[in-house]
């Protein structure tokens, strides 16, 4: 079964540092999504994107924020300037053409910001 | 805000019992529901989706949703260890984004 993939798995940064999360939707799927969960929260939407541009981001998604789809397979999340409070589990999903079907979910990054 | 709350639980059933979750939404507008489940430290993974009043099962699960009262619930039915997770409810907002409840942690005992 097709499968959303993230890399890496676990990424440890220094504050301050710029951060690139990376991800492959499933292939056939044009809706592409970025969430995020601190340690015992609930999981919060920070962006969407469709046709090669942002659809809707939430507060969350702030000028330290960027998204970039650079080739036909990968989505990525940039995070300029990292902060404590940025350490959390990063999911990526897609879903296919249809913007209200299941969204699938990679495995996340774990982000620790030291 | 669009809300969505579920009972943080844990809810503890024994093996073999019916677990019964439950979820509100608070935009009346929403028309598409998700439950995913989530074992520590994982990603969530999707469970069952539903569109339309009434009922929908797949194997042992059942959702059922009602839109007038804007309730959504799933059933677990012969529950076993392997399902003690924590339960996502979700609810597409306007744009497609998926809005979470905090989650009701399940727990099964042999």
């Amino acid at each position: 079964e097709p499968e959303v993939t993230q890399t890496p798995s676990h990424q440890v940064t220094q504050m301050g540092q710029e951060v690139i999360l990376r991800c492959v939707p499933i292939s056939n799927h044009l809706y592409f999504y970025w969430y995020r969960q601190i340690l015992g929260q609930k999981v919060e939407f920070l962006v969407s994107f469709y046709n090669n541009e942002i659809s809707e981001k939430s507060e969350i998604f702030d000028d330290q924020f960027s998204v970039e789809r650079p080739d036909g397979s990968n989505f990525t999340l940039k995070i300029r300037s990292t902060k404590l409070e940025d350490s959390a589990m990063y999911f990526c999903a897609s879903s296919d053409s249809r913007r209200n079907q299941p969204q699938h979910f990679g495995d996340g990054t774990r982000l620790s910001i030291l | 805000q669009k809300e969505v709350e579920q009972n943080s639980g844990p809810l503890s059933v024994p093996e073999g019992a019916i677990a019964s979750l439950n979820c509100t939404y608070s935009d009346r507008g929403s028309q598409s529901f998700f439950w995913y489940r989530q074992y520590s430290g994982k990603s969530p993974e999707l469970i069952m989706f539903i569109y339309s009043n009434g009922d929908k099962e797949d194997g042992r699960f059942t959702a059922q949703l009602n839109k007038a009262s804007q309730y959504v619930s799933l059933l677990i039915r012969d529950s076993q260890p392997s399902d003690s997770a924590t339960y996502l409810c979700a609810v597409i907002s306007g744009g497609g984004k998926l809005i979470f409840g905090q989650g009701t942690e399940l727990s099964v005992k042999p």
